[in-house]
């Protein structure tokens, strides 16, 4: 089974401070996503890689930054966290060039800033 | 641009009755489409997809969901409501070429005893 893990369930943070996300997957999937996500808006995709180093921009990029260093690790990065941003992060993984393969996905990080 | 439109944001059943939760999406070039679930705390899991086979696509817990052409829908029905069915459901959609994943807004389903 594939395992998708974010190094935390809630983050609180507060206006202006760099915040850090971390996501690991141990399947050796080429593709990973990083989402937010809102009631009522579902899952809006930030930004995604689709190999080592390399990254894309998603339908709301702004105010955020991605690395990835390792295939096994993505990290979400909030320059200067702000209010707007408190919600659900969802971290996902998917094995690249299987027709149809499907998402998927780490629990979730709760970020509040205040 | 891909687009993905769920009626209803939520969705109250009794316990044994019939859940249908509708799906209707834009897509360019043949889709994939997925529904997914997610409960309380946690992550979202797959329950079932579609991939230009079989219209009529079975997932776990009982879902099925059917591919629509003409329609354009892809809506996820199970004749038996379980109480463990409350969740957040989730429609989503990938065109054949990309990698993106384009979510609807989701569903909140209710199961009343």
């Amino acid at each position: 089974d594939v395992k998708v893990t974010q190094s935390s369930r809630y983050l609180v943070k507060r206006t202006g401070e760099k915040v850090f996300l971390e996501c690991v997957q141990d399947m050796d999937h080429e593709n990973m996503f990083w989402y937010r996500q809102d009631p009522g808006l579902g899952l809006r995709l930030i930004y995604f890689s689709y190999d080592v180093k390399m990254k894309e921009k998603g339908d709301i990029p702004e105010g955020y930054s991605v690395s990835r260093e390792k295939k096994e690790r993505f990290s979400l990065i909030l320059e200067s966290a702000s209010t707007n941003q408190t919600s659900m992060y969802l971290c996902a993984s998917r094995l690249e060039g299987a027709s149809g393969s499907p998402l998927h996905f780490g629990n979730g990080t709760r970020l509040t800033v205040t | 641009a891909q687009s993905v439109t769920q009626l209803g944001s939520h969705v109250s059943v009794s316990e044994g009755a019939l859940v249908l939760l509708r799906c209707n999406y834009s897509s360019s070039v043949p889709p994939y489409l997925f529904w997914y679930v997610q409960y309380p705390n946690q992550g979202l899991q797959l329950l079932l997809k579609y991939t230009s086979a079989a219209t009529l696509v079975k997932g776990i817990n009982d879902f099925e969901a059917e591919f629509k052409k003409s329609e354009t829908s892809f809506h996820l029905t199970k004749p038996s409501a379980h109480m463990s069915d409350a969740a957040e459901y989730f429609c989503a959609v990938r065109g054949a070429a990309g990698n993106k994943l384009t979510f609807g807004g989701g569903t909140r389903v209710l199961v009343k005893p």
